[in-house]
């Protein structure tokens, strides 16, 4: 079936480590994107991407990288300079490059601090 | 600010419709409006946008007022299924903007 794997479910994070999350599509969609939830929250974007080799910082960038090297493929990397980094990362897509067509999501990936 | 804003909370009886209200008295000519909703530990799922006209889809149909400073989500009929947290979500330009969310409780 076509969709978004992110893995993994569940991460956590020692102090001064970079971690990378991992998010997957077989949808062929052009376009693909990470958020941020933390509790009671809405989503709030941190970086997008409509096309490979080509993103864009989304509301809250700082303290994170992300890479488009294929167009299946979205890495988001938290940094150390990431201050605040336990949340739920949601990796999303659609087709196009328009944020008017509807975002398929993944199930997410649970980031925690030891 | 919030871009959005809906009720932290509704409830609804099953097989009941469900009118769930959100206002977004910023949004500018070519903001589109956009709902989805979200189940607990799992990533959201879109229902239904629109930009000025009513739309309509299996899941549901939006309402959008004339002055576009509002706009509803209505469940023709709920069911258990549909008890979730519903997001309205302003796009401005490459942007979606989500509020709190109103949840959802369904009862049988």
């Amino acid at each position: 079936d076509g969709g978004i794997t992110q893995s993994p479910k569940y991460l956590f994070r020692k102090e001064g480590q970079n971690v990378t999350l991992s998010c997957e599509q077989n949808l062929n969609h052009d376009a693909m994107y990470w958020y941020r939830q933390d509790p009671g929250q809405g989503l709030r974007l941190i970086y997008y991407s409509q096309i490979v080799n080509d993103f864009q910082k989304g509301d809250i960038a700082e303290g994170y990288s992300v890479s488009r090297e294929k167009k299946e493929s979205f890495p988001l990397t938290v940094t150390s300079a990431q201050k605040n980094p336990t949340a739920f990362y949601l990796c999303a897509s659609s087709t196009g490059g328009s944020f008017n067509q509807p975002q398929h999501f993944g199930d997410g990936t649970r980031l925690s601090i030891l | 600010d919030a871009k959005t804003t809906q009720p932290n909370s509704m409830e609804s009886n099953e097989e009941e419709p469900v009118h769930l209200p959100c206002n977004h008295s910023t949004i500018s000519g070519t903001d589109y409006i956009h709902w989805y909703r979200q189940l607990p530990s799992q990533g959201p799922e879109y229902v239904i946008h629109g930009l000025t006209s009513n739309v309509n889809n299996r899941m549901a149909s939006l309402a959008i007022a004339e002055d576009r400073k509002s706009s509803t989500l209505i469940l023709h009929r709920a069911t258990l299924r549909d008890a979730a947290v519903y997001y309205c979500i302003l796009q401005t330009g490459n942007q979606f903007y989500f509020g709190t969310g109103t949840s959802l409780t369904v009862i049988p």
